[in-house]
Formats: C-alpha cells, structure tokens, sequence
C-alpha cells in the first residue's frame, strides 16, 4: 500500500511566521504535490515536482514555496504567514506511469494563522 | 480554462436508493479521469481511473463510467457508511502534472 504521511495534523501559527509542512512518501514515487482545500472552492494546486530539486509553479504558488532535496520528501513552505493561508493542506504522490498516474494522498494539515 | 464541475453539490438518499453523481470537464486532451472518496477531516482516497470513453470500472456498491464531456459515479443500493464527500478530478494530457478537481458532491445516505 502506498503511503504518504504528512507532519502534523494540527498546526497553529500567528501571521508573519515562517512555516513548514513536510510531506514523505514511501513507495520511491518520482512526483510529489502540495495543493490546499479550501470550502467552496475544492482542492487547488500548489506546487508540484517530478523530481529530486525539480519543481513546478501550480495555479496558486503566491505565497508559497517548495523544497525537493531528497526524492521521498517534499517540503511546503510559507515564507511569511498570512491568515487568508488559514486552509487544509494536502500532500500527494504518484509513480509516473503512462498514460495516466493517480495520484495518492496524505491525511491532510489543518494549518490555522492566527 | 480546464475545469471540471460536480453535480449535484449535496445528495441526502435513504439507504438502498440508488442514484448518480455527475462529473463535466472541458479538459482538453484528457489523459485521465479520477473518482476520490473524502471522509471529514482526511485526505481523499483513491476509487478508480478512467483512461478513454465508454470505460467502466466497478468497486463494491460503485460503478464509474466515462464519456467524450462527463463522468458518472453510480451509487447502488448505498449503506450508511458511503456517505462521504466524491471528487472527481482530470489530468490534462502531456508530463507529470496536477490533478484539476471538482468540488465534489457532499452525499448522505440515511439508514
């Protein structure tokens, strides 16, 4: 079974910290992605990698930033905290396969700034 | 804009009625097409892929189809415990890349 386990479950923060959300896979999958959920309006795409150091902007990097040093481990980063960064965040992983490869989620970071 | 739209936003059902979810995308080059289950609190769970139109795949009480505009999550005869949130989402086609999500169908199902 693929597993992808996330930090923390629960994480309170006060505006202007700096944060990090650390996600690891355990099945050697190349691609690793960071999207947040927010109600109403579903699940967004972060940042993702395809590879060790490799990454790429999704459709909501402001913000945020990503760190890639080994390939089992994909680290979020939020430079500066802001409340409106109050969200659930979810880390995924997929073997890259052809034609498609599903991608695998972890359990979720509640992150709240305050 | 790639997007992907979910149908109904919230289904209550009786248990042992069976209904449909639906899932429209506009994706162009659709390299595959993705049914997750949420509970509260977690991350999504994996249900199945689809590649092409006019696929099918089955997976206890669930059945998801797949044509050229839309996808069809079939619910038959639900218990308690498939009240869940449903994600559909797509990956354009072309290199590793993010899943475009719907923003799910909330179902309850009543014993």
């Amino acid at each position: 079974d693929v597993k992808v386990t996330q930090s923390s479950r629960y994480l309170v923060k006060r505006t202007g910290e700096k944060v990090f959300l650390e996600c690891v896979q355990d099945m050697d999958h190349e691609n690793m992605f960071w999207y947040r959920q927010d109600p109403g309006l579903g699940l967004r795409l972060i940042y993702f990698s395809y590879d060790v150091k490799m990454k790429e902007k999704g459709d909501i990097p402001e913000g945020y930033s990503v760190s890639r040093e080994k390939k089992e481990r994909f680290s979020l980063i939020l430079e500066s905290a802001s409340t409106n960064q109050t969200s659930m965040y979810l880390c995924a992983s997929s073997l890259d396969l052809t034609p498609t490869d599903t991608q695998y989620f972890g359990p979720g970071t509640r992150l709240t700034v305050l | 804009e790639d997007q992907v739209t979910q149908s109904p936003e919230a289904l209550r059902l009786q248990e042992g009625e069976s209904s449909s979810l639906n899932c429209s995308y506009t994706v162009s080059g659709l390299r595959g097409l993705f049914w997750y289950r949420q509970d509260p609190g977690k991350g999504p769970e994996f249900l199945f892929t689809l590649y092409s139109a006019g696929e099918e795949k089955e997976k206890e009480r669930l059945k998801a189809t797949l044509t050229k505009k839309e996808s069809f999550l079939h619910i038959t005869a639900p218990k308690p415990e498939d009240s869940a949130t449903y994600l559909c989402a797509a990956q354009e086609g072309g290199g590793a890349d993010g899943l475009t999500f719907g923003k799910g169908t909330h179902l309850i199902i009543q014993p």
